[in-house]
């Protein structure tokens, strides 16, 4: 059974700082992973859509790295504003035939900047 | 090009009652799925539907229902709701291949008093 944990539960940083969020999981046979960004009372925001044959992918501020056979994904965020405050969700699309459309998220990590 | 629209967007309801919530996805994507999320159970699948055809399932019980049409769109239907039914139901839709990316709508915040 698939299973994605996330760590830390909560971090909180001065404006201006580079941070890494964390991801793990402990099947590898994954189509792709992906990091979303949610802000309080509101919907996903797809942030970075990592497949499995990769092992980074850049947006802006943001890179994220995929390990898959270690179960390992990290989240870097450059310089980091007040505005990045919100929880970050990691998923992971499993492979298989079934199981085409079904994301499985971890907990994820609620991020503070503070100005 | 528009995102996914959650339609209502707030609904407060009485247990027993029963609810339909509706999703509509991106033009041209034909997958969409469902998840419940809570503050302690976090994002949950409830159900994916593609072409009209459920084709996976979460393990929830047979109160929670859904169907799409064939111009994409889905419902979702909870009967004989529950008081820990109230959480935010969030649909994404997909284009066709498994390796696309998954988008979602904003959510419809369900209260069960």
């Amino acid at each position: 059974k698939q299973e994605v944990t996330q760590i830390p539960a909560a971090l909180s940083v001065p404006e201006g700082e580079n941070l890494v969020l964390n991801c793990s999981f402990t099947d590898s046979a994954i189509y792709n992973l992906q990091w979303f960004r949610q802000d309080p009372g509101k919907g996903l925001t797809s942030l970075l859509l990592i497949q499995s044959s990769q092992r980074e992918q850049t947006s802006g501020r943001l890179n994220a790295s995929l390990d898959k056979s270690s179960g390992r994904s990290t989240l870097y965020i450059a310089a980091s504003q007040p505005g990045d405050s919100a929880t970050y969700l990691c998923a992971v699309r499993r492979g298989g035939s079934s199981n085409t459309g079904k994301l499985i998220f971890g907990q994820g990590t609620t991020l503070q900047v503070k100005p | 090009k528009a995102g996914v629209t959650q339609t209502p967007r707030y609904l407060i309801k009485t247990r027993g009652q029963q609810v339909t919530l509706s999703c509509s996805p991106i033009s041209g994507h034909r997958s969409v799925s469902w998840y419940q999320q809570t503050p302690g159970q976090g994002l949950q699948f409830l159900f994916e539907y593609f072409s009209e055809t459920q084709r996976n399932k979460g393990n929830f019980p047979g109160r929670f229902s859904g169907r799409q049409f064939s111009n994409s769109r889905s419902e979702m239907n909870v009967s004989t709701l529950e008081l820990g039914d109230s959480a935010l139901y969030l649909c994404a839709s997909s284009a066709e291949t498994r390796e696309t990316e998954a988008f979602f709508g904003q959510g419809t915040r369900l209260t069960v008093v």
